[in-house]
């Protein structure tokens, strides 16, 4: 899961198999998340969001998951592919548009 | 098409130097925001503007400067009162309103201070 510090938390799957990035966050007042994909020297892109009300979400191959009761969030991949490889982090919108972020994980996805 | 945009991609400036990097939205929005990006860390917002001719500090102001004239523009002057800049800067913007919308981020611009 992703954690304050100098080196990301990394993640290598093969091409083909599921991908399960977690985020735990902070404020049990945030009630909206988004995952974001952001590629070397780019800026990061929307993939998936979740209001507290929800647990779960579908979009074109990825589910986010929110457990609020240990305030933990997850993205799932499926059928990972090469152009998959990027650093995914999640947003917390704790009030007042404002989004706290956290550090990323490094999703290598191998031939 | 619509975004965002900053420009430029890099920018190199002398220690000691004032220098601007702008952004530029398209998608009539009322906010806007700027972060700094550091190797293994987080986002950190550096100010925000919810409204033309506002904009409030984020948690890491100091040493830079913006203006909301217009709608469309946020630019971000980097001070020479910021003791390390070299960093990934990212403009971004959102409708506002509500705590349920995303932001939409730049391309980013990759400052480095010799």
């Amino acid at each position: 899961g992703e954690s304050v510090g100098l080196h990301l938390p990394t993640l290598s799957v093969q091409e083909g198999d599921n991908s399960i990035i977690n985020c735990a966050y902070s404020n049990s007042a945030s009630d909206y998340f988004i995952w974001y994909k952001q590629e070397s020297g780019k800026g990061p892109q929307f993939i998936i969001d979740i209001r507290s009300n929800m647990d779960k979400r579908q979009g074109q191959r990825v589910t986010v998951l929110l457990n609020k009761t240990v305030k933990h969030l997850s993205l799932q991949i499926a059928a990972t592919q090469p152009g998959d490889s990027a650093v995914y982090f999640c947003a917390e919108n704790g009030g007042g548009n404002q989004f706290y972020f956290g550090t990323g994980t490094s999703l290598t996805v191998i031939p | 098409d619509g975004g965002i945009t900053q420009s430029p991609k890099y920018l190199f400036r002398k220690e000691g130097q004032n220098v601007t990097l702008s952004c530029e939205q398209n998608l009539n929005h009322d906010a806007m925001y700027w972060y700094r990006q550091d190797p293994g860390q987080g986002l950190r917002l550096i100010y925000y503007s919810q409204i033309v001719n506002d904009f409030q500090k984020g948690d890491i102001a100091e040493g830079y400067s913006v203006s909301r004239e217009k709608k469309e523009s946020f630019p971000l002057t980097v001070t020479s009162a910021q003791k390390n800049p070299t960093a990934f800067y990212l403009c971004a913007s959102s409708p506002g309103g509500t705590n349920y919308n995303e932001q939409f981020f730049g391309p980013g611009t990759r400052l480095t201070v010799l």
